[in-house]
């Protein structure tokens, strides 16, 4: 099956910009989204289709997707940004899958 | 505002079996696939089970194949897995999910997501 591969945790200073990827063979030809889950929460989609924010998620959460990398972006980040961040990709004919998760912290 | 609330969760031994329900509301419930898909303690999100809008496509993860059956009924608004012969590896918050599509076999996200509900697989 589809393996997506994810760096287990991420540090970035309030302020400056967080990247997480998610990597898979020829990801690019997939669409990507991405889920945010904060402690004892429910996962909240953050972007879908590589790089759609849905409504109510802030401009500073962008993505991109390209070759064998899928990466979630957030620009100025804030202390309420900390959380666990997973991509996934799928559909009936290959399952859908999700990355095993970065834990993003704010220094 | 969309909302699904699970419920049915709780405590059983290796073996037994447990329903869960997922109570919808908010949306066109008969319109959208529904999914159910669990996260063990400390670990990542895994997909359970899917369903279209009129229950004629269903799908399993090969993980609960043969033990879960995942239904709807539009009528009552409401999402079901039913689960036999759990093993502790089944212990997760199962969370019901309202996806993008009508239809499973559209690449597609989990657009909104219940707070879940914990089985608890233990002697």
């Amino acid at each position: 099956s589809y393996v997506l591969t994810q760096p287990p945790s991420v540090s970035v200073a309030p302020g400056q910009t967080a990247r997480i990827t998610c990597g898979g063979n020829n990801i690019g030809t997939k669409s990507v989204h991405w889920y945010q889950q904060k402690p004892g929460q429910a996962p909240v989609l953050v972007v879908s289709d590589d790089s759609d924010r849905p409504s109510g998620i802030p401009e500073r959460f962008s993505g991109s997707n390209s070759g064998n990398t899928a990466t979630l972006t957030i620009s100025r980040v804030e202390a309420g940004d900390e959380a666990e961040y997973f991509c996934q990709v799928g559909d009936s004919s290959s399952d859908w899958v999700f990355g095993g998760g970065t834990k993003v912290t704010v220094l | 505002e969309v909302q699904l609330v699970e419920s049915g969760g709780g405590l059983v031994q290796p073996g037994g079996s447990l329903r869960l329900s997922c109570s919808a509301s908010g949306f066109i419930f008969n319109s959208y696939a529904m999914f159910w898909v669990r996260q063990a303690p400390g670990k990542g999100l895994e997909y359970v089970s899917a369903i279209s809008t009129g229950g004629g496509s269903i799908y399993y993860a090969d993980s609960v194949k043969g033990r879960f059956t995942i239904s709807r009924d539009n009528s009552k608004n409401t999402l079901y897995l039913q689960m036999n012969s759990l093993t502790p590896d089944d212990t997760a918050v199962y969370y019901c999910v309202k996806y993008r599509y009508g239809s499973p076999s559209s690449p597609g996200y989990f657009q909104y997501w219940g707070q879940g509900t914990l089985v608890t697989v233990s002697s």
